[in-house]
């Protein structure tokens, strides 16, 4: 079984300045991929980074960079120069192999960004 | 259509009644799946359609919970004998094969057993 954990309910960050929200997960799978994604107050999930646990690299797609730790089993997202639009949910989740469409997702934190 | 579209968007009930939550993926999307978010929780995993493939129905609740997929489009999912405990948002998402970083999301059902 899986599971993920997210720690911080809520967070604040001042306009321009970054923001890291943690994940960690635990698995005995050796292969697996970890996402995050957005939740804004409209509801939908939208997709915003992916990291495959062979990936060597970490991902980054624009203002966000996913930090991943495979030993201590974690994949922080980091958000660069947060903007107003970035207020919203974000959720961690994990898919096991070979049933990769299958998200395990943790309870997610709640970004505000203020002006 | 321009992206995953659910009707109702908002659904209130009577404990017992049966309800049905409607998906209508992205045109020529294979792949469609359903979650369930209750408050302040992340998303649980319930049923997952691919092709003409048999759905994988291994994260429905209860047998009270039945999904099934027209056509290879339009998905229903139906709630039997509802509970307060039913009550959450039910999400679709649909992609064009079997992958979440390509899958869109609908803006969900939200559901209240009452």
């Amino acid at each position: 079984a899986q599971k993920i954990t997210q720690t911080q309910p809520g967070m604040f960050v001042q306009e321009k300045e970054a923001v890291t929200l943690d994940c960690t997960y635990d698995t005995s799978d050796q292969s697996y991929g970890l996402f995050w994604y957005k939740q804004p107050s409209s509801g939908e999930m939208i997709f915003l980074i992916y990291q495959g646990s062979y990936d060597e690299q970490n991902a980054t797609e624009g203002r966000y960079s996913l930090n991943f730790q495979k030993a201590r089993k974690s994949a922080n997202l980091v958000i660069s120069a947060s903007q107003l639009g970035d207020s919203a949910m974000y959720f961690c989740a994990m898919t096991p192999p070979p049933n990769d469409y299958k998200l395990s997702f943790g309870a997610g934190t709640t970004v505000t960004v203020r002006a | 259509g321009a992206g995953v579209s659910q009707s109702p968007s908002n659904k209130v009930t009577e404990k017992g009644k049966d309800v049905e939550l409607r998906c209508d993926p992205i045109s020529g999307h294979t792949a469609l799946y359903w979650y369930r978010q209750s408050l302040g929780q992340g998303l649980e995993f319930l049923i997952y359609f691919q092709g003409n493939s048999a759905p994988d129905k291994s994260g429905l609740p209860s047998d009270r919970f039945s999904a099934e997929r027209t056509g290879g489009s339009v998905s229903t999912l139906t709630i039997q004998r509802t509970q307060q405990e039913d009550s959450a948002v039910y999400l679709c998402a649909s992609s064009f094969q079997a992958s979440n970083t390509e899958a869109f999301f609908g803006q969900g059902t939200r559901l209240t057993v009452v």
